[in-house]
C-alpha cells in the first residue's frame, strides 16, 4: 500500500546529542511537512518542502534543520536536543489539499 | 494570526448516540478546513476536507459542515461506535499554501 513511513518509531537521545528522524513516502507527493506535537497539544508545523523549495516557519528554532534529497525522502535533524524537544514528530505529504500523515516518531530526551 | 479552538476538550457518550464536535477559527479567510482522527500514539488520518466554497461534506456516518462567515465547523457522527473513540482534530488552511493550523482536538470516548 502507498503510504508515509517514519523511522524509527521511537527514538531516545541524550541532551545535546544530535539526532536524525527519517520520513519516506510512496505516494509521489510533491509537498512534505514536518510537525511537532507535544502531549495533548495541537501539531505545530516546523517546515515544509514544495518540491525542493524549503519553507521554514518563522518560529521554528534554528536547532531544527531538514533535508530532502529526493521526492521520496525527507529528514529532520535536531542538532542539540533539549528536554523541551521531547515530542511526537509527524511527517506528512500532500499533492492536492489533503494531507497524509505517517505514524510519527516519539522522541525522548534524557 | 489564525487560531483554531475545539470545544469540548473531551467528550464521553454511550454507544449508539449521535454527536457533534465543534471547531471555531478566528480568521474567516480560509481556503479549506479538514477534520482528522488521531488514535493514541499514532499519526493523523484525514476524515473530511471541505473547500471554502462548500458547505458540507459527508463520508459514511460522518458529516462535516462549514460556516465560513461565522468561523465555525461541526463534525457530526451518527450512530457512534466504540471504534470511533479517538481524538478528533480540525485544521484550517488559511493561506492556500497547503499549510494547516490545527486545533488541540476533542478526545472522544464511546462507551459500550
Amino acid at each position: 500500500d502507498a503510504m508515509v513511513i517514519q523511522n524509527p518509531r521511537y527514538q531516545v537521545t541524550q541532551f545535546g546529542k544530535p539526532v536524525t528522524l527519517s520520513c519516506s513516502q510512496t505516494l509521489n507527493h510533491n509537498v512534505m511537512y514536518w510537525y511537532q506535537q507535544k502531549s495533548s497539544q495541537a501539531p505545530k508545523l516546523l517546515f515544509h518542502y514544495y518540491d525542493k523549495d524549503f519553507n521554514n516557519e518563522a518560529d521554528t528554532p534554528d536547532n531544527f534543520q531538514s533535508r530532502r534529497p529526493n521526492t521520496s525522502f525527507c529528514f529532520l535533524d535536531i542538532r542539540s536536543p533539549g528536554l523541551g524537544d521531547a515530542a511526537m514528530y509527524l511527517c506528512a505529504t500532500s499533492r492536492d489539499y489533503t494531507q497524509y500523515f505517517g505514524p510519527g516518531t516519539r522522541l525522548t530526551v534524557l | 494570526k489564525q487560531e483554531v479552538t475545539q470545544i469540548p476538550a473531551a467528550l464521553s457518550v454511550p454507544e449508539g448516540e449521535n454527536l457533534v464536535l465543534n471547531c471555531s477559527f478566528t480568521d474567516s479567510a480560509i481556503y479549506n478546513l479538514q477534520w482528522f482522527r488521531q488514535d493514541p500514539g499514532k499519526g493523523l488520518t484525514s476524515l473530511l476536507l471541505i473547500q471554502s466554497s462548500q458547505r458540507e461534506q459527508t463520508s459514511g456516518r460522518l458529516n462535516a459542515s462549514l460556516d465560513k462567515s461565522s468561523g465555525r465547523s461541526t463534525l457530526y457522527i451518527a450512530a457512534s461506535q466504540p471504534g470511533d473513540s479517538a481524538t478528533y482534530l480540525c485544521a484550517v488552511d488559511g493561506e492556500g499554501a497547503q499549510k494547516l493550523v490545527f486545533g488541540q482536538g476533542t478526545r472522544l470516548t464511546i462507551n459500550p
